[in-house]
């Protein structure tokens, strides 16, 4: 089974920091990997994605994260947070199963203080 | 339509009864999953449909829990005698197809349901 943790269950950074969520996951086969984010009072939407190439991956807003194979790892960063960004952050996979369900770690709560 | 709907947003009911949850898809995606959102368990998988093959139930948590999607779009997920610990967020998705590897899903508001 295949199973994903968010070590930093609650992260507070000033404006301007730099960011790093980490993400690990468990699983012997090929992934596919996802950060979704959770605005204050709005539904999960998707940051990014990696499913193959480049294990650097870009997203919106500035957001980027890093597959690495050899660690099981796929860490979110930004390099300047804003005060926008205060949000619940889920990292997920799904190891090319049957219907792709999503198995997501416990999520990390970013706040961001002016 | 814009996105995945979810009906109702909120839903307080006491122990016992059973509850229905609606979700709408968004047009011509062939996928539909169901998600709990729990205080102790995180985000976890339910149940998911792919067009009119029968579903995967595996991540349903006991039987009082069943769903169905009727020709293919709207989604119910129904919880019979419900109890405290179903108190959770229900969060629909819905994806062009689940056959195919890594399609993004798209989630709905949720509908938050308390069981007094």
């Amino acid at each position: 089974a295949q199973s994903v943790s968010q070590h930093n269950h609650h992260v507070i950074l000033s404006e301007a920091a730099s960011l790093e969520l980490g993400c690990n996951y468990s699983y012997g086969g090929t992934v596919n990997l996802f950060w979704y984010v959770q605005y204050p009072g709005q539904h999960l939407q998707l940051l990014l994605k990696y499913f193959s190439g480049d294990p650097l991956v870009k997203g919106i807003k500035g957001f980027e994260a890093e597959f690495i194979k050899s660690k099981f790892s796929f860490n979110l960063r930004k390099p300047s947070v804003q005060w926008s960004d205060t949000a619940e952050y889920f990292c997920a996979v799904n190891g090319n199963n049957a219907g792709n369900m999503l198995t997501f770690g416990g999520g990390t709560r970013l706040m961001v203080k002016p | 339509g814009a996105g995945v709907s979810q009906s109702p947003s909120n839903k307080v009911t006491e122990k016992g009864k059973d509850v229905e949850l609606r979700c709408d898809p968004i047009s011509g995606h062939t996928a539909l999953y169901w998600y709990r959102q729990s205080l102790g368990q995180g985000l976890e998988f339910l149940i998911y449909f792919q067009g009119n093959s029968a579903p995967d139930k595996s991540g349903l948590p006991s039987d009082r829990f069943s769903a169905e999607r009727t020709g293919g779009s709207v989604s119910t997920l129904t919880i019979q005698r419900t109890q405290q610990e179903d108190s959770a967020v229900y969060l629909c998705a819905s994806s062009p197809s689940a056959l195919a590897t890594g399609n993004e899903q798209f989630f709905g508001p949720g509908t938050r349901l308390t069981v007094l």
